[in-house]
This record gives structure tokens, C-alpha cells and sequence, in this order.
């Protein structure tokens, strides 16, 4: 079935460094591919996300890679501030699947 | 709008109780979901609903009931509860239209333990 694997599960940075986050997926078919990211005690809320037909997308100090071929995309964060520690999750589906399968999640700490 | 609304937010069942969580949202959305969140293990798929009268397993369906009867409303049936079922509970929904694969808006999440 459907699988989403994701790395690293904890990942501590330097404020203003750079963090990426890199996820694989199994199902051939899928080609919508969000990113969650979920605060403290919050619930998931979407950051960005990339269809198959775009290799990449950026929006602001965030942007996601999508490799196709090998079957993996990427979350990469510029300038990592603070608030941007949380969790963020990799999620892919069908077309019109509507099944979203996340990954494990990536526990991001982001160090004054 | 409310957006999506979950109830209740946390519950504690004995074992081999039964519940029902509830899920509603006002969004219009055709796409409802409900996953479980269990610590360093990501959001697993539980069942979700395509429109009204339409449902499907997902990931880890088994000890679980849904129904859709309404576009508005998604309730989620533990039967025979067991401390596996012990998690965070999150519904969701989305809207798709043709080829368009939409952002999922969560509720706020429902903790039930299992002792």
C-alpha cells in the first residue's frame, strides 16, 4: 500500500541557518505533495504545497523540492527563526485519490 | 464559519466501553477525514468520506465505525474500546473539484485515553 517515509524525526538548528526536511513516497500515482507543520498542543495547518508538474515552489523563506523520478520531495526553511520550531509533517496523494498519507513527522527546534 | 468542530476534546474510557466522536463542519467541503495521532508516529489515516453516503478505509480502519450522512457531519465509532485506542483524534476536510486537490483544515483534536 500507500507508504510516506520521513527524515530526520528531530532536528535542532542555529537561528538563521537553513533546515531541510526530505520525505519518499511509494505510490507511483501520487503527485500532490503538502506540508503540514503542527505547533505545540495545535492542530496541522498547511505551509506549502507542490503538484507533480512543478519541480519546485518557493514561498518566502520557505520552498519545496519534488523529485519525481526518484520518488522524494523536500521541505527546505531559509533563516530559521524561533517560532519556526514545531513539527512538520510530508503527506502525499492520488490526483483525485483524496487519501492523504502524511509521514512520521520532523520534530524542528530552532535555537535562539 | 466555524470550520471544522470536534467533540469532545478529551474523554477517558474504561475498557470494552463504547463512544462516538463527533465531527462537523460548515465549510461545504466534500472530503471529510479522521486520523489518529499517536506520539512520534505521525498522523495515521482511520477512514474518510468522499460526499455524503461514501466512505473508505484508510490506514489503520480496524476497532473503528464511520457513517456520512450528511455533507456536514463525520462521526467516528470506537466499538469495544482497547488501551491501542488510546490517541489524539483528529478530524478534517477538504474540498476537491475535479483535478484540484484541496488544503485539509483540521479540527482542534480529541484525546481519549483507554484504561
Amino acid at each position: 500500500g500507500e507508504n510516506v517515509e520521513q527524515h530526520p524525526s528531530t532536528l535542532s538548528v542555529q537561528e538563521g541557518d537553513s533546515a531541510v526536511i526530505k520525505c519518499t513516497y511509494s505510490d507511483s500515482a501520487s503527485n500532490y505533495f503538502p506540508w503540514y507543520k503542527q505547533e505545540l498542543g495545535k492542530r496541522p495547518q498547511l505551509i506549502i504545497d507542490i503538484r507533480s508538474n512543478v519541480g519546485e515552489k518557493k514561498d518566502q523563506r520557505i520552498a519545496v523540492t519534488l523529485n519525481k523520478t526518484a520518488k522524494h520531495f523536500s521541505l527546505h526553511i531559509t533563516e530559521t527563526q524561533p517560532e519556526d520550531s514545531a513539527v512538520y509533517f510530508c503527506a502525499a496523494s492520488r490526483r483525485q485519490g483524496g487519501k492523504l498519507i502524511f509521514g512520521q513527522g520532523t520534530e524542528l527546534s530552532v535555537k535562539p | 464559519n466555524a470550520g471544522v468542530t470536534q467533540t469532545p476534546k478529551f474523554r477517558i474510557l474504561k475498557i470494552g466501553q463504547s463512544m462516538t466522536l463527533q465531527c462537523t463542519q460548515d465549510m461545504n467541503h466534500n472530503y471529510m477525514y479522521w486520523y489518529r495521532q499517536d506520539p512520534g508516529m505521525g498522523l495515521k489515516l482511520i477512514y474518510y468520506s468522499v460526499g455524503a453516503g461514501i466512505t473508505d478505509k484508510g490506514e489503520v480502519p480496524n476497532g473503528y465505525n464511520v457513517s456520512r450522512s450528511t455533507t456536514e457531519d463525520f462521526p467516528l465509532r470506537l466499538e469495544l474500546a482497547a488501551p491501542s485506542q488510546t490517541s489524539v483524534y483528529f478530524c478534517a476536510s477538504s474540498y476537491h473539484r475535479g483535478t484540484n486537490t484541496g488544503e485539509l483544515f483540521f479540527g482542534e483534536g480529541s484525546r481519549l485515553t483507554v484504561l
